[in-house]
């Protein structure tokens, strides 16, 4: 059955340091998109890309975050300068009807 | 505005005891999707129902059944004789069916505790 597949599971890094999370979609899946959760709290909305661009962003996707579709599999999420609240699990999902998520990626800033 | 509410923060239970997890959302769109997701201690997400809102009928699979009330804006979940194996964070979340807003809106999850 197809997944999304998350990589790396964990990093950490130093405040200030940038970040790359990547993704894997389901490959014939055309919505993307990126959420945060952390620990302990609601899963919260990022950001969505469709049709190589973003279609919608929260107030939490500043000038610090950006996405890319490099090539026709990967998906990823930069975090430009990562700050302490950057900590969290960041899923990836893609959808049809549904939108299935990656096992996410925990990210730890220290 | 869209906004889901599970009041149960957490819920404890005895294994082969049933429990009942509520929903209860917000949306002004007349087209929408409510969905169930269970986070296990591994901490994925694991997709479980999708029920678009002009299909009231209620779901059953396996231990598991949900009830949707659009009269109630309500979409509640049932675990029919828990087992351990059912203990996770347990998420409602909503989504219209409208085009560009197609992100999910989570609640808060209640967390399900069975005990053996």
């Amino acid at each position: 059955e197809p997944e999304v597949t998350q990589t790396p599971s964990h990093q950490v890094t130093q405040m200030g340091q940038e970040v790359i999370l990547r993704c894997v979609p389901i490959s014939n899946h055309l919505y993307f998109y990126w959420y945060r959760q952390i620990l302990g709290q609601k899963v919260e909305f990022l950001v969505s890309f469709y049709n190589n661009e973003i279609s919608e962003k929260s107030e939490i996707f500043d000038d610090q975050f950006s996405v890319e579709r490099p090539d026709g599999s990967n998906f990823t999420l930069k975090i430009r300068s990562t700050k302490l609240e950057d900590s969290a699990m960041y899923f990836c999902a893609s959808r049809d009807e549904t939108q299935y998520f990656g096992p996410g990626t925990r990210l730890l800033v220290l | 505005a869209q906004k889901v509410t599970q009041a149960q923060t957490e819920i404890s239970v005895v294994e082969k005891e049933d429990v009942t997890l509520d929903c209860v959302y917000e949306t002004r769109d007349t087209t929408y999707y409510l969905f169930w997701y269970k986070q296990p201690p591994s901490g994925e997400l694991v997709f479980l129902i999708r029920r678009n809102s002009f299909d009231e009928q209620n779901e059953i699979s396996g231990r598991y059944s949900w009830n949707f009330q659009k009269s109630t804006s309500s979409f509640n979940f049932t675990i029919t004789a828990s087992q351990v194996v059912d203990s996770a964070v347990y998420f409602c979340a909503l989504r219209s069916a409208s085009g560009g807003y197609n992100k999910l809106i989570f609640g808060a999850g209640t967390r399900l505790a069975v005990h053996p």
